[in-house]
């Protein structure tokens, strides 16, 4: 069975400065690989996904994340953080199969300093 | 409709009582989730409909947990004599059954508090 771990619980950055949110996973093929957020009381929008094909993946809202195969993580970055970023992340791998369910990692929440 | 439709967004009940929580999904969606979210956690699978039949029921917690998707569209999700740990907020989402994997879309979930 597939799972996915986010080491950081909180991360807080300043307002401008770059982030990056780490996410890895485990599972036996090629996953499919996502990542979600969602702000106080909403529910989960997708920010981008990873099927196949370019390891570098865009996204909404001038966010990436790149597929490493080697390491098993899926990061997700973006070059400047606007205060409107902060909320809880979450990562999420799914099975390549039909019958799957998506395993959603812990989160890891933003704040943004002014 | 437009997106994924869950009622009621809040429901407070005590300790013993039954529950029903609905999920309206994308008109056309074939697949249907349910997963919970307790506070500070990432949402936990609970169950995976494919039309009208429940294609992975493996996430539902106990036998107190039963969801229904009679027609392939709406989805209940029943949960009888409700406990203070049941006490979440319940999302739902959809997918487009196409060729490889689903991409979910979510509702905004429903809030549960068991007294």
């Amino acid at each position: 069975a597939q799972s996915v771990t986010q080491p950081d619980i909180h991360i807080t950055v300043s307002e401008g400065a770059s982030l990056e949110l780490r996410c890895n996973y485990s599972y036996g093929a090629t996953p499919y690989l996502f990542w979600y957020v969602q702000s106080p009381g909403q529910g989960l929008q997708l920010l981008l996904k990873y099927f196949s094909g370019d390891t570098l993946v865009q996204g909404i809202k001038g966010f990436e994340a790149e597929f490493k195969r080697s390491q098993s993580s899926f990061n997700l970055r973006k070059p400047s953080v606007h205060w409107s970023d902060a909320a809880e992340y979450f990562c999420a791998v799914g099975a390549h199969n039909y019958g799957q369910n998506f395993v959603f990692g812990p989160g890891t929440r933003l704040s943004v300093l002014p | 409709g437009a997106g994924v439709s869950q009622t009621p967004s809040n429901k407070v009940t005590e300790k013993g009582k039954y529950v029903e929580l609905r999920c309206d999904p994308i008109s056309g969606h074939t697949a249907l989730y349910w997963y919970r979210q307790s506070l500070g956690q990432g949402p936990e699978f609970l169950i995976y409909f494919q039309g009208t039949g429940a294609a992975d029921d493996s996430g539902l917690p106990n036998d107190r947990f039963f969801a229904v998707r009679p027609e392939g569209s709406v989805s209940t999700l029943k949960i009888q004599r409700t406990e203070r740990g049941d006490s979440a907020v319940y999302l739902c989402a959809s997918a487009f059954q196409g060729s490889g994997a689903n991409v979910l879309t979510f509702g905004a979930g429903s809030r549960l508090t068991v007294l």
